[in-house]
């Protein structure tokens, strides 16, 4: 079944760790995005992808960091995790064209110590 | 920046009553409004969309209206049930840059009553 798998679902890590979040889907969508949620609040993009090999930052500043290089595989790095980074990340992805619906998967939820 | 205003922040109704989340939209070039449900502890599932050139779209208990002219568009919930409790987001495209990225809502936690 078509869908958009993301690994971890629940991490606990302490400060200075590098932790890389994963995310793949299987609907044969270009177009790949991260949002980063606290529970039940608004979603704040923070990256986004149109394609293989492009990625762009979204609004909310982030220091986090992500690459694309296949086209069904979007992941997110952080290279020194602290307590502020702790929220649910959300991976998205949608197909090109209008509408370009978005389609969400089931999160991350990251506590930093 | 363009924006999505998104109110009430917070409803309750008792079952059986009708819900109305409002929201309006900043950028004239927004041309797709897709509303999403997201239960507690789960992920954002898109209930209902509408695109710019349809001013109402319906299915069954949930309809979504649009004014393109007053850049306001609403979710409707009919017949409300306990299980519509959840976060609703409103979202608009950021069209006109090609990006086709979503401005969200800031959302709605429906509570019905039973």
């Amino acid at each position: 079944e078509a869908d958009i798998y993301q690994t971890p679902r629940y991490l606990v890590i302490g400060t200075g760790k590098k932790i890389t979040l994963e995310c793949s889907q299987t609907m044969g969508h270009d177009k790949m995005y991260w949002y980063q949620q606290d529970p039940g609040m608004e979603l704040h993009l923070i990256h986004y992808s149109y394609g293989v090999n492009s990625t762009e930052k979204g609004d909310l500043s982030s220091e986090s960091t992500v690459s694309r290089i296949r086209t069904e595989h979007f992941p997110l790095t952080l290279e020194s995790a602290r307590p502020s980074h702790t929220s649910q990340y959300l991976c998205a992805s949608s197909r090109d064209g209008y509408p370009d619906t978005q389609y969400f998967g089931p999160g991350t939820r990251l506590t930093v110590l | 920046g363009e924006n999505v205003e998104q109110h009430p922040s917070t409803l309750s109704v008792q079952e059986g009553d009708s819900a109305v989340i409002k929201c309006t939209y900043s950028d004239s070039a927004s041309n797709y409004f897709p509303w999403y449900k997201q239960e507690l502890g789960k992920r954002p599932q898109l209930i209902i969309d509408i695109r710019s050139n349809v001013g109402e779209k319906k299915d069954q208990r949930i309809a979504v209206t649009l004014n393109k002219t007053a850049k306001h568009f609403s979710l409707h919930i009919t017949e409300t049930q306990p299980e519509d409790s959840a976060v609703y987001f409103c979202a608009a495209s950021l069209g006109g840059s090609g990006t086709y990225k979503y401005i969200f809502g800031t959302g709605t936690r429906l509570k019905v009553l039973a």
